[in-house]
């Protein structure tokens, strides 16, 4: 059973519209964060989550918007939808603990704005 | 900002032979270091995780350097076989919890068999 839901698989938008990314994972883990792969740019780092609290924000637009409903919930909305918006998302997450900290990541949104 | 040099970004070996991709960081602090495979229209697979105070770990035929006064990171598959084609990340982080992970911009690897 896959141990990091995201939803959807893929997702075509408009420009201009808005759209909700959903993450839930079943690890039991306490750390959630968001990353962005896109053909301009290596993977980078959006968001992270501690205990449903925003830890770090590396996302210049407020247009992305983490909600986190449940502690093992990270869903991302994103309004006003670009072009250069396209890319796939990935969740993911991590105990948060002392130590190494894996982040395991889930299987990606592939979202494409016309 | 914590940058990372991955290279090469395309390398193809035959099947049976070692593959090897380093990445190099900046910043002094980084302390962990992961290494991650990407097959085509999936997630990221971690493959190892290494803390600062190790210099070589292995693992199911792959095997992590690290060397810190260069600030360089390294992969090699040993043996490599047509499953190990895929595009391999390298990422670091300073700290232990909900730290970013800084990304290589990824190696794509071929296994020709």
């Amino acid at each position: 059973d896959p141990k990091i839901i995201q939803k959807p698989k893929y997702l075509v938008a408009v420009t201009g519209s808005e759209k909700i990314l959903i993450c839930e994972q079943y690890l039991g883990h306490n750390a959630m964060y968001w990353y962005r792969q896109s053909a301009k740019k290596p993977l980078e780092f959006m968001f992270s989550y501690s205990y449903q609290k925003l830890m770090d924000n590396q996302t210049a637009s407020s247009r992305f918007q983490p909600q986190s409903s449940k502690k093992n919930h990270l869903d991302l909305q994103i309004t006003a939808l670009k072009p250069d918006d396209s890319a796939t998302y990935f969740c993911a997450s991590s105990q948060d603990g002392w130590g190494v900290d894996e982040q395991y990541f889930g299987p990606g949104t592939r979202l494409t704005v016309l | 900002g914590e940058q990372v040099e991955q290279r090469p970004p395309h390398l193809s070996v035959p099947e049976g032979d070692s593959a090897v991709i380093i990445c190099t960081y900046t910043d002094s602090a980084t302390a962990y270091f992961y290494w991650y495979k990407q097959e085509p229209g999936a997630g990221l697979q971690l493959l190892m995780s290494v803390f600062s105070n190790v210099d070589r770990k292995e693992e199911q035929g792959l095997t992590v350097l690290l060397n810190k006064k260069d600030k360089q990171l390294s992969l090699n598959l040993t043996a490599a076989h047509p499953g190990d084609s895929a595009v391999y990340f390298c990422a670091v982080s300073g700290g232990g919890g909900a730290d970013r992970l800084t990304f290589g911009k990824g190696t794509q690897l071929i296994i020709q068999p």
